[in-house]
Parts: structure tokens; sequence; C-alpha cells
């Protein structure tokens, strides 16, 4: 069963330009959270889909923004970059059943490292 | 007040030794899970274990327990007999509220860099 794929694992971009990263979540995975790693600030929530719906949102401002697919794939886009949005990307599936109590951990995918110059 | 406190930086273990990685959390949920994740130089974030609120036997996954103390609002990983490969980050987070109403957020400690001696 294959596991999360983040694409690309590594890009470089300039400050004011745009960028789009994709996470293939495990297959018969519904929900996808993002994930920004960054020294100074550890791991921070960015948002998270399910059923091609945001249904949590962290404290990040406008410029970044996500997108689900129908086979639950999903893009994350951050707008008009800045230096600060250097930092690995990840992104994590789960099951997320819903109406039951039980655990579903989630899984990661290896991440995407974005430099900004 | 932070979510999830990891209060060792770092920490140097011997191999073959046992190794107790500390967490405490706050939250006024009754409801809440509480994660372990082990996170190579790769990057990918590895799961390890979890612990249910309403779990009362403490969380074994192979050479990983995890001592859950809910009054104290501990819940320490415990590595049996270490491994040169289990030198890595280890983060603690938490999920809270009822699963069963959507909640996928995970709050991150800042994490344990474990290094393993031979």
């Amino acid at each position: 069963k294959a596991g999360v794929t983040q694409t690309p694992r590594y890009l470089i971009k300039t400050r004011g330009q745009q960028v789009t990263l994709s996470c293939s979540p495990i297959s018969g995975h519904r929900s996808v959270s993002w994930y920004q790693q960054t020294p100074g600030q550890g791991l921070q929530f960015l948002f998270e889909y399910f059923s091609e719906t945001q249904r949590n949102k962290g404290n990040f401002p406008g410029r970044f923004s996500g997108r689900q697919f129908s086979n639950s794939r999903s893009e994350m886009n951050v707008s008009t970059l800045e230096l600060g949005d250097s930092a690995l990307y990840l992104c994590a599936s789960s099951l997320a059943r819903k109406g039951k109590e039980i655990n579903t951990e989630a899984f990661f995918g290896q991440g995407t490292r974005l430099t900004v110059v | 007040a932070q979510k999830i406190t990891q209060t060792q930086p770092g920490m140097f273990v011997q191999e073959k030794e046992a190794v107790t990685l500390d967490c405490t959390y706050d939250t006024s949920d009754p409801s809440y899970g509480l994660f372990w994740y082990k996170q190579p130089s790769s990057g990918e974030m590895i799961f390890l274990i979890y612990q249910g609120s309403y779990d009362q036997q403490n969380a074994t996954e192979g050479r990983y327990s995890l001592n859950f103390q809910k009054a104290r609002k501990s819940a320490n990983l415990v590595i049996s007999a270490s491994q040169l490969g289990d030198s890595a980050m280890y983060f603690c987070a938490m999920r809270e509220g009822p699963l069963a109403f959507g909640n996928e957020k995970l709050t991150f400690g800042t994490g344990t860099r474990l290094t393993i001696i031979p």
C-alpha cells in the first residue's frame, strides 16, 4: 500500500512568486492536512480538507490556500512568497471516519522543502 | 499556555538502554488523543504510538510504550532497548475534541532530539 506522496520534494522560488505543492494521500483516506515546519515556529497546522471541503484552518495569512479534489488529492498554494515562507511543508492523510470515536492516526509524507530566495 | 510541552531539547542515550521522553499537555476537553511521532533527518514524520483520553491501559507498540498519567496530564514515551536507528527528533502531539466531529488538527510540541551512542 503506497504511503502519502508529496511532490516536489525540493523547491527554490524567488520572493513574490507563487508556488503549488501537491499531496496524494493513502488510498481510501479522505482527510488531508497540511503543516508548516520551521526551526523558529516548529510544526504549525495550516488547514485540513475532507471531501473537498476545508474543515479546519490555522492562523496563517490568506496567501496560503488549498484545495482537495474528488480523488482526495490535495494541493496547497502560497502566493506572493516571502522569505519567511521557507520551510518544510508536510502533508498528512487519515481515514477520518465520522460518527465513531476511533483513532485514525495521521500518516505523513516526506514533505516538500521550500526555499524562498 | 503551551498545549504540548516537551522540556528536553536533546538527549544522549547509550545503545541498548531504555529512554523516556517527556511530554505534558494542556486541554480542557475531556476527549482527546495523544500521539508520538519520530522524524529522522529525511523529514518524514513516522507515527509511533497513540493514546486516547478514555483508554484505560497504557498504549504499547513493540519497543514503544506510552506512560499515560491523566491526572498529571503527562504522556511520556518510553523506548526500550534503544538502537542506533532510534536517533531522530521525537514529537508529541495532541488532537482535541471527539474525532466524530471531524477534528483532525494536531498540535505539536517542540520536539526532543534523541541521539543514541554506540
